[in-house]
């Protein structure tokens, strides 16, 4: 299993410009994660999925968008890019029990290796 | 609500000195724990987790963890350092039924010297 990957690894976007963070994973988890990592500041959630076709806000949605069609794939989406989106963005996925089961067990979240984005 | 303090940005130990990373956490039950490590320019790397039962867990690369309920703590250890243990340590802290959501510490960047 290649685990979870993303694409690319650096980009430097000017201001105003869009684009899209991917994400894969092959372990068939039902839960992904997308984290943004500042200095001092720890992880911040930005959004998460549940499953196919379902999304919710993290901590931090504002001025990015989700969306989850397959189990596989979970892009972040930034339409205008501003600076204070300058951040290492991490993906990651776990396979959860799903909602209806009372929050399961203690899985630990696999990560991807991480997006470093510039905006200038 | 849930949330992790990690107090120090730094660990200086000496090669072959323990280590430890101090981790003290906030949840309204009984919490599921994390760590996790990271290098320079990769994804973070679980090494270890405490869930319920005995208070010392085992976990990766020699590390282990002191879960400690009254003081709600959850300190990182490791008996002999090594070089290689250079890294960023974060802690996580999860509450049941949130759709394993993790609340991270700002992070602990651990220098071993040799």
């Amino acid at each position: 299993n290649a685990g979870v990957t993303q694409t690319p690894k650096f980009r430097i976007l000017k201001i105003g410009q869009s684009m899209t963070l991917q994400c894969t994973q092959d372990m068939n988890h039902n839960y992904m994660y997308w984290y943004r990592q500042d200095p001092g500041m720890g992880l911040k959630l930005i959004y998460y999925s549940v499953g196919a076709g379902i999304t919710d806000k993290g901590e931090v949605p504002n001025g990015y968008n989700v969306s989850r069609s397959t189990t596989e794939d979970f892009p972040l989406r930034l339409e205008l890019a501003a600076p204070s989106q300058t951040s290492v963005y991490f993906c990651a996925s776990i396979k959860g029990q799903g909602r209806t089961s009372g929050g399961g067990k203690a899985y630990e979240q696999y990560f991807g290796p991480g997006t470093r984005l510039t905006v200038t | 609500a849930q949330s992790v303090a990690q107090p120090e940005d730094q660990v200086n130990v000496a090669e072959g000195n323990p280590l430890t990373v101090k981790c003290t956490y906030s949840v309204s039950g009984n919490p599921y724990l994390f760590w996790y490590v990271q290098y320079p320019n990769r994804g973070l790397q679980f090494l270890l987790k405490y869930i319920t039962g005995d208070n010392l867990v085992k976990g990766s690369y020699g590390f282990e963890a002191e879960f400690n309920k009254s003081q709600t703590s959850f300190h990182l250890k490791k008996p002999s350092a090594l070089v290689s243990d250079s890294a960023l340590y974060f802690c996580a802290v999860r509450d049941i039924a949130n759709d394993y959501k993790l609340s991270f510490g700002a992070g602990t960047t651990v220098t071993v010297r040799a």
